[in-house]
């Protein structure tokens, strides 16, 4: 799996979008961009995930750079719920081990 | 929505002592992993289960652990002897199977406690 890196920790103000990065410069043509999030000692919440198109669902958007190396999470309208750790994962197919950073630490303020 | 859920939510155990984590996965589900995550560290993959037996193992998923599907509903992580590096929180995800990418779902973890 191709190995992401995240900033370590983002600030938003409630209401606000926040735009989470990833980078993904190894990433192989067939792996997949997952994004989970982990509240607090929770277990960790799946967002979203996409290959190649941008994805959108209730919780998010997901952008895919058309080289494929990057991508931004974008959560359009944070709330104070959204405060967590979100982790950016590259791997072949859901079913496969999911190895999991550091992930970045976003807080957002009211 | 169907969920994962795990029990109990905190378990604690003597060193030595044998624990048995449970785990009920969403019902159409028919791949398991369990993973831990030590205080302040990272989510680590220990186990994967498809068909009644391990897909993959980590380095940590020693002698010491065992999985079962005990039954339709049910699949545990055994700890044999459990040591105090063993404290950590452990979390049950399950997946569907027939489509490749689909994500892993997660329950809310067993924080495990040993003494």
């Amino acid at each position: 799996d191709a190995k992401t890196t995240q900033p370590t920790s983002m600030d938003c103000a409630e209401g606000r979008a926040a735009n989470l990065p990833c980078n993904h410069s190894t990433i192989s043509g067939n792996e997949y961009v997952y994004w989970y999030r982990q509240i607090h000692s929770q277990g960790p919440q799946y967002i979203i995930h996409g290959l190649k198109n941008n994805e959108t669902n209730e919780m998010a958007s997901l952008i895919i750079t058309e080289d494929r190396k990057s991508s931004t999470l974008i959560l359009p309208h944070a709330t104070l719920r959204d405060t967590a750790v979100y982790y950016c994962i590259a791997t072949y197919s859901g079913n496969t081990p999911l190895v999991f950073g550091k992930g970045t630490r976003l807080s957002v303020i009211a | 929505e169907p969920e994962v859920t795990q029990t109990p939510s905190h378990q604690v155990t003597q060193m030595g002592q044998e624990v048995i984590l449970r785990c009920v996965p969403i019902s159409n589900h028919l791949y398991f992993y369990w993973y831990r995550q030590i205080l302040g560290q990272k989510v680590e993959f220990l186990v994967s289960f498809y068909n009644n037996e391990i897909s993959e193992k980590s380095e940590i998923f020693d002698d010491q652990f065992s999985v079962e599907r005990p039954d339709g509903s049910n699949f545990t992580l055994k700890i044999r002897s459990t040591k105090l590096e063993d404290s950590a929180m452990y979390f049950c995800a399950s997946s569907e199977v027939w489509v490749s990418n689909q994500p892993q779902h997660f329950g809310d973890g067993t924080r495990l406690s040993i003494l």
